[in-house]
């Protein structure tokens, strides 16, 4: 079945840069478009970016612009999320989500990972 | 982008139906057919019921309905049950190829 696994959780100095990761698999890696949302303590969720596994093309949500970095590793059907510059307020759980088919248009996130927590505190 | 407006709770007693709606601009819900909401339990990562306006994903209770009206989308849950309580939130993909979630609206079954 379709899957998207996500690993542990980071704590994360004000300043410094996260990195993580979410593997896919039971489906065409390149074939779908990945997701990153984030959702901060008791609040609701934000979108923060898209990646085209084929071309590595990526589109980020205006407010992380500049501080975000979007990647992939085909051979590991893996898409990787890095935030730098890191604030308290980048406390959050990061989910990362499949879109729908790359070139085409729908509003699906289907199916979600399990989510990173990533605390950032001194 | 601004978050699309949802009311912060909706209750209803077991049985009955209950609607949720999605508030947004010419710029997102207005301007396409692409939203979809999304329910979500304590501690668990988002489950997609509703894609496209009105599509169910296979799977999904027949329970749940979506529409939209000019820059409103609502979703409707019929016959209302316990295993239904949690948090919903409504997205739309936006005039520039960005995505916008909603803010919410906790569901209580009373």
């Amino acid at each position: 079945q379709v899957q998207l696994v996500q690993f542990g959780a980071e704590v994360k100095k004000p300043g410094a840069s996260v990195k993580v990761s979410c593997k896919s698999s039971g489906y065409t890696f390149t074939d779908y478009y990945i997701h990153w949302v984030r959702q901060a303590p008791g609040q609701g969720l934000e979108w923060m970016g898209w990646i085209n596994p084929n071309s590595g093309y990526t589109h980020y949500g205006q407010r992380f612009q500049g501080r975000v970095t979007m990647t992939r590793d085909t051979s590991l059907s893996t898409t990787f999320l890095e935030l730098s510059t890191l604030r308290s307020d980048d406390t959050a759980v990061y989910y990362c989500a499949r879109g729908t088919r790359v070139s085409h248009y729908s509003s699906l996130f289907d199916p979600w990972g399990q989510g990173t927590l990533v605390t950032v505190s001194s | 982008q601004s978050a699309l407006t949802q009311p912060a709770s909706v209750s209803g007693s077991p049985g009955q139906s209950i609607t949720i709606s999605c508030t947004g601009s010419s710029s997102d819900v207005g301007d396409n057919n692409y939203v979809s909401w999304y329910q979500q339990h304590p501690g668990k990562a988002p489950k997609l019921m509703i894609f496209d306006v009105s599509n169910r994903p296979s799977g999904v209770s027949n329970r749940f309905s979506g529409s939209k009206s000019g820059n409103t989308a609502s979703l409707t849950i019929f016959g209302l049950q316990a295993e239904d309580e949690g948090d919903y939130f409504c997205s739309s993909h936006t005039s520039d190829s960005r995505y916008v979630f909603g803010i919410g609206t906790k569901v209580t079954v009373l």
